[in-house]
């Protein structure tokens, strides 16, 4: 059975701080690994990583995958109480271009 | 309006009611999806819809009837449903090929009496 956990399940830091965000995995067929920032209703799109060892970097945001060990981490520096959020990750498969399974999320709770 | 769009934003409904979820994407995707969002479960695909075929059903219950009649519209009618159906129902839409990050609505919060 395919698998994506997360972890921590959750976190509270204060501003400023620096947090690391882990997603590890273990599918068949891997295609890439997607993380998502869920505040209110809907999820929204952060990166897709396809390769390993390529960081992507949105601002304060950044993410890396492992392909060989299998996990992905998101980094977010700087913290501020607006990144406060659940913090989804999800792979894709080859073969099925659609399919998306989504781990359980970290709650990151910044506070003042 | 632009991105992806879903009405009702809630709803309440009985066991024995029907009702139907709209989406609608703005985004020129391709490909439509409905997600379900239970309480401290993860989001778990019930339908995927490639250029109006469907093309994923996982073993969803056929108290949840998706319809897609085109690539910017997507529906789930529901019928006769249960309490436990009540969760956060999300629409999402992306490009199939090649594949790219899914751009969710903000979702329709489903109370089932």
């Amino acid at each position: 059975e395919d698998k994506v956990v997360q972890s921590p399940l959750s976190l509270v830091v204060h501003e400023g701080d620096t947090v690391t965000l882990n997603c590890s995995y273990e599918v068949t067929n891997f295609r890439s690994l997607l993380w998502y920032k869920q505040e209110k209703k809907a999820p929204t799109f952060l990166f897709m990583l396809t390769s390993s060892g390529i960081e992507k970097k949105s601002g304060r945001l950044s993410s890396i995958l492992d392909k060989k060990e299998l996990f992905s981490i998101l980094n977010i520096t700087a913290t501020q109480t607006g990144d406060s959020a659940i913090y989804l990750c999800a792979v894709t498969y080859t073969g099925t271009a659609s399919k998306l399974t989504f781990g359980t999320g970290t709650r990151l709770q910044v506070m003042l | 309006e632009t991105g992806v769009t879903q009405t009702p934003r809630h709803l309440v409904m009985g066991m024995t009611n029907k009702k139907s979820l709209k989406c609608e994407q703005h985004l020129g995707h391709n490909a439509m999806y409905w997600y379900k969002q239970s309480a401290k479960k993860p989001l778990e695909l019930m339908f995927v819809y490639n250029f109006k075929e469907q093309t994923e059903n996982n073993s969803v219950p056929s108290r949840f009837s998706p319809e897609c009649p085109n690539s910017s519209h997507l529906f789930l009618h529901l019928h006769t449903l249960q309490p436990e159906d009540s969760a956060l129902y999300l629409c999402a839409s992306s490009q199939y090929h090649p594949p790219g990050g899914q751009y969710f609505g903000p979702g329709t919060r489903l109370t089932v009496l």
